[in-house]
């Protein structure tokens, strides 16, 4: 079975600060991973994934994540946040065409 | 191109009752899964259908059910529905059942149980 760990629930950070999400996974087997992020009373909206090659991704709005497999991990990272990314940010794998499972999610709320 | 849809947007029902949810995946998916969201569980996976057939099922009771028409448009059902039950259900289509297309998700249906 897989697990996801998201550390931080919640991450308060200055407008035009960088920022990093933390996402540790856990997997028996080879997965794909995910970054979603939800706006309130939305739906998740993909913002990047990895299926294999390089382990750096680019994503939509800036994002990217780095993929390391020795560290099981998947971060995902901004240089520059803006007011609009406040959200909660979600990470997910799945083993390959499996079923997604999620972690318990980040809220990331931006500071003026 | 037009996303995921479901429908409705909000609900609110009575203990007992039972409830229908509706999802129409993107034209040409064949793949719709359905998710519970709750601020105590998170997200968790209810079912996946795929060509009609459900392919993977989630830990809940027989009281989630679903199905999935020749259209590919989805349906998800809850009988005696129970307090618990309040949540934001997700509904996710793909093209060909593979999570590496990266699932699209709907706005959710917001349903509430009195």
């Amino acid at each position: 079975a897989q697990s996801v760990t998201q550390l931080d629930s919640q991450v308060p950070v200055f407008e035009e600060a960088p920022v990093e999400l933390r996402c540790n996974y856990s997997s028996s087997v080879s997965v794909y991973l995910f970054w979603y992020v939800q706006y309130p009373n939305q739906g998740l909206q993909l913002l990047l994934k990895y299926l294999s090659g390089s382990t750096l991704v680019k994503g939509i709005n800036g994002f990217e994540a780095e993929f390391n497999k020795s560290q099981t991990s998947f971060h995902l990272r901004k240089p520059s946040v803006h007011i609009s990314d406040t959200a909660e940010y979600f990470c997910a794998v799945t083993p390959r065409g499996e079923k997604l499972t999620f972690g318990t999610g980040t809220r990331l709320t931006i500071i003026p | 191109k037009a996303g995921v849809t479901q429908t409705p947007r909000y609900l609110i029902k009575t203990r007992g009752q039972q409830v229908t949810l509706s999802c129409s995946p993107i034209s040409g998916h064949r793949s719709v899964s359905w998710y519970q969201q709750t601020p105590g569980q998170g997200l968790q996976f209810l079912f996946e259908y795929f060509s009609e057939t459900q392919r993977n099922k989630g830990n809940f009771p027989g009281r989630f059910s679903g199905r999935q028409f020749s259209n590919s448009r989805s349906e998800m059902n809850v009988s005696t529905l129970e307090l618990g039950d309040s949540a934001l259900y997700l509904c996710a289509s793909s093209p060909g059942g593979q999570a590496n297309y990266g699932y699209t998700f709907g706005s959710g249906t917001r349903l509430t149980v009195v």
